[in-house]
């Protein structure tokens, strides 16, 4: 099964930037050629919601200071200009290989 | 718009059985496979197994898979996960989720708590 690994926490200064991190023991490009690495957000309270999909589509709702990149095996998440709404538990979940599976999680706090 | 619906929480004793249903709506229900996901207290995402309601086929984690059943009922749009022989270390949240490649939609939970 497809390990993903993130750091567990992240530390921020609202109105600043926040980068997250995820690196996938295998490859996550498809026999279709999509890589087809997700970001999910899990406020407290709350179950996950979907904020990137495909490395870097945002899903319909999501505001555009979340930004997706990577390849291969190596993505990042991206917030611009941290709101406080933003505090919770970032999740990256790869779909290319059966079983899905979903890194550990990185929480975003605010300093 | 998607939505899923989940039964109520549940309180259970160790060895006891849990069923957790979730009824879908606001798409082709048979469409779409829908996956089972669990969070224990203070823990990440861990997926379960999935269930294609069109046909019922379905596949387990190796770590459940000698203990969950998914179902589904396709006149009434709903899915179900039958969990046996349950342990303390059980206690967790489990979600429904239409989840996969292009998409991700989540039901609100059911908490599971098991406790003699």
């Amino acid at each position: 099964d497809i390990v993903l690994t993130q750091n567990p926490s992240s530390p921020v200064t609202l109105g600043q930037s926040a980068s997250i991190s995820c690196r996938s023991s295998e490859s996550l490009v498809h026999s279709d050629g999509n890589t087809y690495l997700s970001w999910l957000q899990q406020r407290p309270g709350q179950p996950p919601r979907l904020l990137i999909y495909k490395i870097s589509d945002r899903f319909p709702g999501v505001p555009d200071r979340f930004s997706g990149s990577g390849a291969g095996t190596e993505f990042t998440l991206k917030i611009s200009s941290v709101e406080a709404e933003d505090v919770g538990v970032y999740y990256c979940m790869q779909a290319t290989h059966s079983p899905l599976s979903f890194g550990g999680g990185t929480k975003v706090e605010i300093k | 718009q998607v939505q899923l619906v989940q039964s109520g929480a549940e309180v259970k004793k160790p060895g006891a059985s849990v069923k957790v249903s979730c009824k879908a709506s606001g798409y082709t229900f048979i469409g779409f496979y829908m996956h089972w996901v669990r969070q224990a207290p203070g823990q990440g995402l861990e997926w379960m197994g999935w269930i294609n309601p069109n046909g019922g086929d379905t596949k387990y984690s190796e770590k459940f898979q000698d203990r969950i059943t998914l179902t589904r009922d396709t006149s009434i749009n709903t899915v179900y996960l039958d969990f046996r022989n349950l342990r303390s270390d059980d206690t967790a949240i489990y979600y429904c989720a239409r989840v996969g490649r292009l998409a991700g939609f989540w039901g609100p939970g059911t908490q599971v708590i098991v406790s003699s």
